[in-house]
């Protein structure tokens, strides 16, 4: 089955400052990779997806790149605001079977 | 159109007793997928279920964990005799066909 990494675990910047999180993933018949942001005691929200047919795409703020031959993608977020602060998780999945698998998540800390 | 809803958002069971975990899934979805998270640890796929079938429970234990999700009604995860070990937060997500996850707010079981 798939299996997905994530790093780094924990991430901490500076407001202002660009983070990024990467993942890999194992089944090369992954073609849906999705972002999830959870916030303390709240449930995960997508921020932002990508499919298999894109190599990159972005939403202000937001940026998720895919490279399909080497099986990894990341996100990436600049001019990080003390809101960003959350644990980010990183998904894959086979569209038309609908599983998705998780990486273990990145915990990023803005600090003003 | 209300998003996905689990009840309760709370629930406390002694040892050995039953725990009922409820998730309604957004209007028009018919893929349901229950999730666990471990305090500080990232979300774990159970089992993903379509209208009156399981399509893949690979992520869920093999004894005391059972789920369904009827014609009618919402989906049910069910753990008998509940352990100390099974206190976590329990996460339902649903989808229409396509993958988009969209999570409901969660149930944190709590065993003691």
């Amino acid at each position: 089955g798939e299996n997905v990494e994530q790093h780094p675990s924990t991430l901490s910047v500076q407001e202002g400052d660009s983070a990024v999180i990467k993942c890999t993933y194992s089944d090369s018949a992954s073609n849906y990779f999705p972002w999830y942001k959870q916030e303390l005691g709240k449930r995960p929200q997508l921020i932002i997806d990508i499919r298999s047919n894109v190599g990159e795409k972005k939403d202000q703020r937001i940026a998720v790149t895919l490279n399909k031959t080497a099986k990894h993608f990341s996100l990436h977020i600049t001019e990080t605001q003390p809101e960003d602060s959350a644990v980010y998780f990183c998904a894959a999945s086979i569209t038309l079977q609908d599983d998705m698998r998780f990486g273990a998540g990145t915990r990023l800390t803005v600090k003003p | 159109n209300a998003g996905v809803m689990q009840n309760p958002r709370h629930l406390v069971r002694r040892r050995g007793q039953e725990a009922r975990l409820r998730c309604s899934p957004m209007k028009g979805h018919s893929h349901v997928y229950w999730y666990r998270q471990l305090p500080e640890e990232g979300l774990k796929f159970m089992v993903y279920l379509q209208k009156e079938n399981i399509i893949d429970e690979s992520g869920m234990p093999k004894e005391r964990f059972s789920a369904e999700f009827p014609k009618e009604g919402p989906s049910i995860l069910r753990i008998q005799q509940v352990v100390r070990g099974d206190s976590a937060a329990y996460f339902c997500a649903s989808s229409p066909r396509g993958a988009e996850q969209y999570f409901g707010p969660g149930t944190r079981l709590t065993v003691t």
